[in-house]
This record gives structure tokens, sequence and C-alpha cells, in this order.
């Protein structure tokens, strides 16, 4: 079993739709929740960062963390065309020795017009 | 003036060679990394330098050997490639070594490799 796991998708929803993205992890030791947007040919980059449990809000996208149930979401709300990207869950736990950030496999999405 | 830069983008090469990509980045961070994307599109870490130290080497097999000249350069040299190293490899530089805090990666476009 690995230690991140997200639905692969692919998910298509209809412009304007709310879209909710999820993964869920086995590590206790996580604290620190991301999530990463890779369009296609391109590298991923920082959506939302949350440390440890609770909400943060940016825009149209609102991370959520609830580590009693090692459970990490993504909602996008009135999802655009230029949305559509494979969405990546990432986390990491507090050590000594450098970043080292554990994915999620990703989720795809389309928004359709 | 990309952030993170890695060259080449594409590299098709056959079973046997050897082979290097060269990644740098022009963001003053001192931390730099390798990751492996196979075709799942699983993101997982091969290596990370702070400031031309070794400070994480995941388990990956011994032909892959990563190289940092300086804190802005970090390149990526496979000996004997095999079928099972075609995937995309990215590099990603953060400003400290870090976890959590705002350790934000930048990834670059990635290198696509195809072993024949």
């Amino acid at each position: 079993q690995k230690e991140v796991e997200q639905d692969p998708g692919p998910l298509s929803v209809p412009e304007g739709a709310i879209v909710s993205l999820n993964c869920t992890y086995s590590n206790s030791a996580f604290q620190y929740f991301m999530w990463y947007r890779q369009y296609s040919r391109k590298g991923p980059e920082l959506l939302m960062y949350t440390y440890s449990s609770g909400n943060k809000e940016d825009g149209r996208f609102t991370a959520q963390v609830d580590k009693s149930s090692k459970y990490i979401s993504l909602f996008i709300r009135d999802s655009q065309p230029s949305d559509s990207a494979t969405y990546l869950c990432a986390m990491s736990a507090v050590t000594g020795g450098g970043n080292k950030l554990t994915f999620g496999t990703g989720t795809q999405l389309k928004v359709e017009l | 003036d990309t952030a993170v830069s890695q060259t080449p983008k594409y590299l098709v090469t056959q079973m046997g060679n050897d082979k290097s990509i060269k990644c740098e980045q022009n963001l003053g961070h001192d931390t730099m990394y390798w990751y492996k994307q196979d075709s799942k599109k699983f993101l997982k870490i091969m290596f990370s330098y702070n400031n031309k130290e070794l400070i994480i080497n995941e388990t990956v097999p011994n032909r892959f050997s990563p190289k940092s000249p300086d804190k802005a350069h970090l390149n990526l040299h496979i000996n004997s490639l095999e079928l099972g190293d075609s995937a995309v490899y990215f590099c990603a530089s953060s400003q400290r070594r870090g976890a959590g805090t705002n350790e934000k990666l930048f990834f670059g476009s990635g290198t696509q490799l195809s072993v024949l």
C-alpha cells in the first residue's frame, strides 16, 4: 500500500461545477500538506499549502486537512476550462534531512465548456 | 528568464548508453532536487543537494549519479541505461532545505527520457 493514495480519475466536469479532489495517507508523521497543479508537458506548480489540520482558502480554491481521518481535500469552485490539469497532493513530515515530499499519483481533471 | 531550466527536453537513446541531464536555477535557492515521474504520473524523489552537499539519496540504482558543481546547478548522469529508466525527470529547487514552512518547490519543465 502506498503512503499516499489518490484517485487517478480522469474526472470530467462541466464549466462552473464545484470539484472535489481527495487524498488519503497512512503516515501519521505528515504535518505539511500541499496541492500541486501540473499542466500537460509541464512541471508541477504549487497551488495550496496547509500546515496540520484545518482549512485554507485562496480565491476559488479551498484546501482542507483532517489529520484524525488522514484525509485531505482540494475544492475548486466555479471551475474553468483553464483548471484542466493533473492535481497532485503532496505531504511531508518534519525531518532534519531535507524537504522530502511524498506525492499522490495525481487526479486528472477536465473542465468542459 | 525561466526560473528552473533543464536540458534536454527530450532524450531518446538506446539501452546501454550513458546520458546526462542538466539543470540550472536562477532563483538563488540553496536546495535542488531530482524527481522521477513514471508513466502513471507518480512523482518520486531521487536526490537532493543543499549548497552542493548531498542531503537526500533515495534508493536509486548507483547507475544514477548526481553532481552539483555549484548551488545553482544540479546535473544527473545515468550510466548503462535500461528500459525501465524511461520516465520524465524533473529538476526542482527550494529556498532552504527544511521540510514544511514555505519550502515551496519550483519545478523545471521536465526531461522526457525514452530508452529503446
